[in-house]
C-alpha cells in the first residue's frame, strides 16, 4: 500500500486556471506537508498542518490555499495559475513536527506545467 | 541567516570507491540535521538524521554521516560506492525555533561511474 499518495502525477493546464492536488497518508502521522520543487531541483516547503492546524506558512503567493479535511488529508488549491507556478509539487507526512527530529514521508510528487 | 549549505552541485565517484556528499550548517543552538535522497523521478526518501549524542549516525543503504560541531559539518558517508546510489542527495535542518522550521540544502547530485 502506498504510504503517501497524491493525486494527479501529471497536470497540464492554461495560464489563469484554478486547480487542486489532492494527498492522502495513510500512515497515522499528525502532521502533512507541502514543497515546491523548481527546475533547478531546490525544494522549498510551503505548508505545515499539524493536526489540521496550520503551523507553517512560508511567504508563498496567496493564490495557493492549503485545506485539510482530516489529519490524513491535505490538499492544495492553486487560483489563477501563472506560467512560474510549474513545478513538482510533494506532499509530505511525519508523525510530529518535523522542525523537531521526526522524519518525513514524501509522496511521488504532482508535476505542474502550466502553460 | 540560519541555512544549511551543500558547497558541491556534482559528485562523481567510480564504483567501489569511498563517497562523501558535503554539508555545513550554519544553525544556532543544536540543530537537528537530515539526510534525504531523491532517485529520478521519486520522491524524497529519508536517509538518516542527527538529533544529540553519537555523533557518527548510521542510516539506510550503508550511508552514515558524521556530525562536526567545530566545523559546523555533516557530510554524508558510504565505505564504497555503488551505481545505485546514483542520485540526488539533500541536506536539511530543523529546528523549533520561531515556532517551527524546516529547512532543505541545495542538493547535490551524486553519479558512480562503473
Amino acid at each position: 500500500d502506498t504510504a503517501v499518495s497524491q493525486t494527479p502525477k501529471y497536470l497540464v493546464t492554461q495560464m489563469g486556471n484554478d486547480k487542486s492536488i489532492k494527498c492522502e497518508q495513510n500512515l497515522g502521522h499528525d502532521t502533512m506537508y507541502w514543497y515546491k520543487q523548481d527546475s533547478k531541483k531546490f525544494l522549498k516547503i510551503m505548508f505545515s498542518y499539524n493536526n489540521k492546524e496550520l503551523i507553517i506558512n512560508e511567504t508563498v503567493p496567496n493564490r495557493f490555499s492549503p485545506k485539510s479535511p482530516d489529519k490524513a488529508h491535505l490538499n492544495l488549491h492553486i487560483n489563477s495559475l501563472e506560467l512560474g507556478d510549474s513545478a513538482v509539487y510533494f506532499c509530505a507526512s511525519s508523525h510530529g513536527l518535523a522542525g523537531a527530529y521526526n522524519e518525513q514521508f514524501f509522496g511521488p510528487g504532482t508535476r505542474l506545467t502550466v502553460l | 541567516a540560519q541555512s544549511v549549505a551543500q558547497p558541491e552541485d556534482q559528485v562523481n565517484v567510480a564504483e567501489g570507491n569511498p563517497l562523501t556528499v558535503k554539508c555545513t550548517y550554519s544553525v544556532s543552538g543544536n540543530p537537528y540535521l537530515f539526510w534525504y535522497v531523491q532517485y529520478p523521478n521519486r520522491g524524497l526518501q529519508f536517509l538518516l538524521k542527527y538529533i544529540t549524542g553519537d555523533n557518527l549516525v548510521k542510516g539506510s543503504y550503508g550511508f552514515e554521516a558524521e556530525f562536526n560541531k567545530s566545523q559546523t559539518s555533516f557530510h554524508l558517508k558510504k565505505p564504497s560506492a555503488l551505481v545505485s546510489d546514483s542520485a540526488l542527495y539533500f541536506c536539511a535542518w530543523g529546528a523549533l525555533v520561531n515556532g517551527n522550521q524546516f529547512y532543505f540544502g541545495t542538493g547535490t547530485s551524486l553519479t558512480v561511474i562503473p
